[in-house]
C-alpha cells in the first residue's frame, strides 16, 4: 500500500511570510497527526484529527498555525506569519485510529523541512 | 501527563557487536503501548518494535529486542549483531489507548565499521 505522502519536502521562507504543507495519509486511516520536530529534539504533536474532527490541538500555536482536514482524508498545515523558531521538520503521520485494527502504530511521511530566514 | 526520557544523546557500537539504548517513562496508566522508532538521516521514521504493557513477555523482532520493566518504568532496546544500516536516531515513544505518541529526545546511534 502507498505510504503517507507529504509536500513540499523542503521550503525556505523569510520571517513573517506564510507557508503551507500538505499531507495525504494511508488510505483508510482515520487518524492523522501533525508533528513538529526541531533539530536535535523528538517530535512534538501539533494537532491530531479523527476523520475531519480535531481530537487534540493543545500544543498548536493558534495565533499563527492552522490546520484542516475538510473531507477526512488529506490535510493542510499552515503557518502565517512564520517566525525564526518555526524552523523545523513537519511530520505527518496516520493510523487506523479508533478501531479494532489499531495497534497503536503510527505511519510517518518523509517530512517537510522548513527553514525560516 | 506522560513523559519519556532518553538519557543517552549519542551511542556508538562496533559493527557486529551488541548495543543497548535506554528509555524511562512516567505514567499513571496501567495499559499502554511503548515503541522504538528509527529515523535514518533524511528519511522517514519507521517502527522498530512495539510492546503492550499488559504483556509480561519482552517483544523481539529479529535482531531487536526490548527489556520491559513495568514496575521500574523502563523500556530499553537491545540491538544484536549491529549493522551499518542500523545507524540512525532512535526514539522511544509512549501511547495510551488511541491517543498520540509522546516521544523522547532520541539517541543517535553510530555504527563503527
Amino acid at each position: 500500500e502507498a505510504g503517507v505522502a507529504q509536500s513540499p519536502r523542503y521550503k525556505i521562507i523569510e520571517k513573517r511570510q506564510s507557508v503551507a504543507f500538505w499531507c495525504n495519509p494511508i488510505s483508510g486511516h482515520a487518524t492523522l497527526y501533525w508533528y513538529q520536530q526541531i533539530l536535535g529534539q523528538g517530535p512534538k504533536l501539533l494537532i491530531q484529527f479523527q476523520n475531519n474532527g480535531v481530537v487534540d490541538d493543545s500544543q498548536l500555536p493558534k495565533d499563527r498555525f492552522s490546520a484542516e482536514r475538510l473531507k477526512g482524508v488529506d490535510s493542510t498545515l499552515k503557518i502565517q506569519p512564520a517566525k525564526l523558531e518555526d524552523s523545523a521538520v513537519y511530520l505527518c503521520a496516520s493510523s487506523h485510529g479508533w478501531s479494532n485494527r489499531n495497534t497503536g502504530e503510527l505511519f510517518f511521511g518523509e517530512g517537510s523541512r522548513l527553514t525560516v530566514l | 501527563a506522560q513523559t519519556v526520557t532518553q538519557s543517552q544523546p549519542e551511542m556508538s557500537v562496533q559493527e557486529a557487536e551488541t548495543v543497548t539504548l535506554s528509555c524511562t517513562y512516567d505514567t499513571s496508566e496501567s495499559d499502554y503501548y511503548l515503541f522504538w522508532y528509527k529515523q535514518p538521516p533524511s528519511r522517514q521514521m519507521i517502527l522498530v518494535i512495539r510492546q503492550e504493557a499488559y504483556k509480561q513477555q519482552n517483544a523481539t523482532e529479529n535482531r531487536f529486542s526490548v527489556n520491559f520493566q513495568k514496575a521500574a518504568k523502563s523500556f530499553s532496546l537491545k540491538i544484536s549483531d549491529s549493522q551499518l544500516g542500523d545507524a540512525a536516531m532512535y526514539f522511544c515513544a509512549f501511547s495510551f489507548g488511541n491517543e498520540k505518541l509522546t516521544f523522547g529526545t532520541g539517541t543517535r546511534l553510530t555504527i563503527i565499521p
